[in-house]
């Protein structure tokens, strides 16, 4: 079974709006990452909150971490067309240093 | 940098018949790992590798094998495809010292077993 999951699934909004999507995991981290993935092409690192952070900010992008709920969540403010894509969770298990698990991914449409 | 190169991008196979998945990256990292992305399962581990001749199993790694010769290569082998397999492959590579786990992926090999 996965570690991550995203919710929602699917995500429509305008330009302009923002665009928030959360992540659930099972059990204990060591990192929590986020990715996207545009149409058709490989994964791309956004940003990256340990677990001991709460909360981590990158340009447009706000992660925050709750351990004690084991959850996530990824804000993309002021979005923009371009940030049309599929978003995945990946976690960093705790003493697994080299498993990075993937969640099943939300994707985003941004309407001008 | 051409970072991590997969090829080939496309591939048909008819059940049975056997190929290679080429991964290749220019960065020098010792970490190699192989994920197949099926429609709402998002990315899953098939293999890793952290340095030339050391390999492991990943989530999901009946049916395909690895080995990592050198640092800068890490094939995926198909003994006897099965529809099953049929799934987009990724490359991602990393360095060891960099701690964080942070990946960086090849484009991506499309696969289709009939």
């Amino acid at each position: 079974s996965q570690q991550g999951e995203e919710d929602p699934q699917a995500l429509s909004i305008q330009e302009g709006e923002n665009a928030t999507m959360n992540c659930s995991y099972k059990t204990s981290i060591n990192n929590l990452q986020w990715y996207r993935q545009n149409s058709g092409r490989g994964l791309v690192h956004l940003i990256l909150i340990r677990s001991n952070e709460r909360e981590k900010h990158s340009g447009r992008l706000r992660v925050t971490l709750d351990t004690s709920k084991k959850s996530s969540s990824l804000l993309i403010t002021a979005s923009r067309a371009a940030d049309t894509a599929s978003y995945f969770c990946a976690t960093v298990l705790s003493g697994g240093y080299n498993k990075l698990i993937f969640g099943a991914g939300t994707r985003l449409a941004v309407h001008p | 940098n051409a970072g991590v190169t997969q090829t080939p991008k496309f591939q048909v196979l008819k059940t049975g018949q056997s190929m290679t998945l080429q991964c290749a990256q220019d960065m020098n990292h010792e970490y190699m790992s192989w994920y197949r992305q099926d429609p709402g399962m998002g990315l899953r581990l098939i293999h890793y590798s952290v340095g030339a001749g050391i390999t492991d199993q990943g989530e999901v790694p009946n049916g395909y094998n690895v080995s990592r010769s050198t640092t800068e290569d890490f094939p995926l082998r198909l003994l006897s495809a099965a529809p099953s397999q049929t799934s987009v492959y990724f490359c991602a590579s990393r360095a060891l010292a960099s701690g964080a786990n942070v990946l960086t992926f090849g484009a991506g090999s499309r696969l289709t077993v009939l």
